[in-house]
């Protein structure tokens, strides 16, 4: 199965800030299939990515993604402190789908 | 636009068993991959495995295999996880998923991204 390995665990800045998420694969990644979940205290995953760079219906425009093959990013610009949460990037592009073990962000 | 609604948090003794449900409301169901994804406290997400439940034909991740069910209810538009033999490492928030595609083989691989969630169903295996 593929590994997904997220870097940093946590990432503290403050509001203003861009926050880079990276999400590196064990293995190239089928067709890019690569999605991005947000996920605050308390509730359930929430879909912010899908394809490595396109956005979910309603997700603000400073969310983005990027990448490809093994190596991906998700992009925070103007970081707010409703982003609080932690991300996780997932592969469906291989059987089992796997999830990376996430990356907090913390504002200062 | 589909939801999908749990039921409420279990608790349960080491070696019993426990059934959540996922019902789905508000949309197409039936012939999408239903997932289940655990969530331990204070860890990363865990896919269990899924089920097409106009076809009724399931998968489940091997490290899941030998205790895991996933059944449909296709009248109810509900699918249910069960979970056999529980020791104290499966408390765990459990979720469902539906794939963003409906299936194009009757097989419950997707190769598709989750959406929507479940809120999610607490479960406590304490003596």
């Amino acid at each position: 199965e593929i590994v997904l390995t997220q870097s940093p665990g946590t990432l503290s800045l403050s509001p203003g800030e861009r926050a880079t998420l990276s999400c590196r694969a064990s293995q190239s990644v089928s067709r890019n299939y690569l999605a991005w979940y947000q996920q605050k205290p308390g509730q359930a995953p929430r879909l912010l990515i899908y394809g490595a760079s396109s956005r979910a219906t309603g997700i603000p425009h400073r969310f983005s993604g990027s990448g490809s093959g093994t190596d991906f990013t998700l992009t925070i610009n103007r970081l707010e402190p409703e982003d609080v949460a932690v991300y996780y990037c997932q592969q469906y592009g291989s059987s089992p789908r796997t999830f990376g073990q996430g990356t907090k962000v913390e504002i200062k | 636009q589909v939801q999908l609604v749990q039921s409420g948090s279990e608790v349960q003794k080491p070696g019993s068993s426990v059934k959540v449900s996922c019902k789905a409301s508000g949309g197409t169901f039936s012939n999408y991959v239903i997932s289940w994804v655990r969530q331990a406290p204070g860890q990363g997400l865990e896919l269990m495995g899924g089920i097409v439940p106009v076809f009724g034909t399931t998968n489940y991740v091997q490290k899941f295999q030998d205790r895991v069910t996933i059944t449909a209810d296709e009248s109810t538009s509900t699918v249910y996880l069960e979970l056999n033999s529980l020791r104290s490492e499966d408390t765990a928030v459990y979720y469902c998923a539906r794939d963003s595609h409906a299936v194009v083989v009757p097989q419950a691989v997707g190769y598709n991204w989750f959406d929507p969630w479940g809120q999610g169903t607490l479960v406590t295996v304490s003596s």
